[in-house]
């Protein structure tokens, strides 16, 4: 159980467009989830919180208008990397939690973005 | 930055060998977690110790907490090819939910 899926996996775009990855709870309602960022051999850093049905709560130095989160539903969220550059190019993880256990994470496969 | 240290940074031992990996944090903590990622994939949690534990076993893993010192280990037993992947250890330090990850210890496990 507790899986969570990312889609698309790979996704190459051209810089100055839009690009949406979704993240799903498959088998549990996901009150809370977070999108992190990582960069090559580094380590995961938390993008933002976003709760359902509420606004996301984004870390410090994270542009919320340049990347949109919608929790609609209790099993989707959504990270919209607007007007994507280069700099954006990033693996983006989301992960859910809040429902079996206040402290574990699941994690989804994550999404590769390429901003040519 | 609340993030913590984690050392090796990379760690190469043959099959067989036990691998060590340290973490270490910088603030009062509830939990400890640690999670293993194969390249370029997400993460998959491997165990969990809270605060008031000090040691933890779950199958080849063997994890410690040290409150005072604001350290935990990861101990990987008779390791396996399969277990070459980054391993990350997570704090509960950003409260919230937040996990405040580790830079990681990429291990290299040598057939």
């Amino acid at each position: 159980g507790a899986v969570v899926s990312q889609h698309p996996s790979r996704v190459i775009c051209k810089s100055g467009t839009s690009v949406k990855i979704e993240c799903r709870s498959l088998d549990f309602q996901a009150t809370t989830m977070f999108w992190y960022r990582q960069f090559p051999k580094q380590s995961l850093m938390l993008m933002a919180t976003s709760n359902e049905g509420s606004k996301a709560t984004y870390e410090q130095g994270v542009e919320k208008d340049k990347f949109l989160i919608n929790h609609a539903s209790l099993t989707l969220s959504t990270l919209t990397v607007t007007s994507a550059h280069p700099e954006d190019s990033s693996f983006y993880i989301c992960s859910a939690g809040g429902q079996r256990s206040s402290y574990e994470q699941y994690f989804g496969p994550g999404t590769r973005l390429t901003v040519t | 930055s609340q993030q913590g240290e984690e050392d090796p940074q990379a760690l190469s031992i043959q099959e067989g060998e036990n691998a060590t990996m340290n973490c270490s944090y910088k603030t009062s903590i509830n939990n400890l977690q640690w999670y293993r990622q194969n390249s370029g994939r997400g993460l998959v949690h491997l165990i969990l110790i809270r605060s008031n534990e000090r040691e933890k076993h779950s199958g080849r893993l063997r994890v410690t907490l040290d409150t005072s010192k604001k350290s935990s280990s990861l101990l990987i037993t008779a390791s396996r090819a399969a277990d070459t992947a980054s391993y990350f250890c997570a704090t509960d330090a950003g409260g919230a939910q937040k996990l405040v990850f580790g830079q990681g210890t990429r291990l290299t496990i040598n057939p």
